[in-house]
């Protein structure tokens, strides 16, 4: 089954700064690749997601990186900003597939320091 | 508003008690999960629903059981075969379970501590 390492596991930036989250997975028929946020004591929210047809997406100051041959992907946040704090975590899968649900990478927390 | 609610939010359970945790979503999706979150372990999958009346086993479903009787309710138990269900549990919701959109909605979470 597919499995999905995330690095690093904690990381700490200046306000401004930019900050780079890596994924790679291991089953090469993924390909939906999610990101989520999620904030102390809710539940994770999605900001930006990437198909595997695709190998940048941005979105503002967010952007994602996939390479298909490598199996890894990437989040990148420009300018981050103190409200950007928060535990990211990478997702894989394979929506064509028999179960088509998410495998997720173990989290980044992210600290902006002000 | 649309959405997914679990409750409740904060649920305490004496040791050898079952315990079901509430989640219902308005959103029309297919495919429900329940994800059980640990410090340091990222989001483990217990349960997966397809669709009504039909789910299969995640990766930690020992000690856990579900039901899927309606299309908007996933409800999970929690039962004494579990060993460690102190956990913050969240329950996800998606369009369809292997379509082409398969960004899952998350509920804000149940804290469950037993005492």
């Amino acid at each position: 089954g597919e499995n999905v390492e995330q690095h690093p596991s904690t990381l700490s930036v200046q306000e401004g700064d930019s900050a780079v989250i890596k994924c790679t997975y291991s089953d090469s028929a993924s390909n939906y690749f999610p990101w989520y946020k999620q904030e102390l004591g809710k539940g994770p929210q999605l900001i930006i997601d990437i198909r595997s047809n695709v190998g940048e997406k941005k979105d503002q100051r967010i952007a994602v990186t996939l390479n298909k041959t490598a199996k890894h992907f990437s989040l990148h946040i420009t300018e981050t900003q103190p409200e950007d704090s928060a535990v990211y975590f990478c997702a894989a899968s394979n929506y064509g597939g028999s179960q088509g649900n998410l495998i997720f990478g173990k989290g980044t927390k992210l600290s902006v320091k002000p | 508003d649309g959405g997914i609610t679990q409750s409740p939010k904060y649920l305490f359970r004496k040791e050898g008690q079952n315990v079901t945790l509430s989640c219902e979503q308005n959103l029309n999706h297919d495919a429900m999960y329940w994800y059980r979150q640990d410090p340091g372990q990222g989001l483990r999958l217990i349960y997966y629903s397809q669709i009504v009346n039909d789910f299969q086993k995640g990766d930690i479903a020992e000690g856990y059981s579900v039901s899927r009787e309606k299309k908007e309710s996933f409800p999970l138990t929690v039962t004494s075969a579990q060993k460690n269900p102190t956990a913050f549990y969240l329950c996800a919701s998606s369009l369809t379970g292997g379509g082409l959109n398969t960004e899952a909605f998350f509920g804000q979470g149940t804290r469950l501590t037993v005492v």
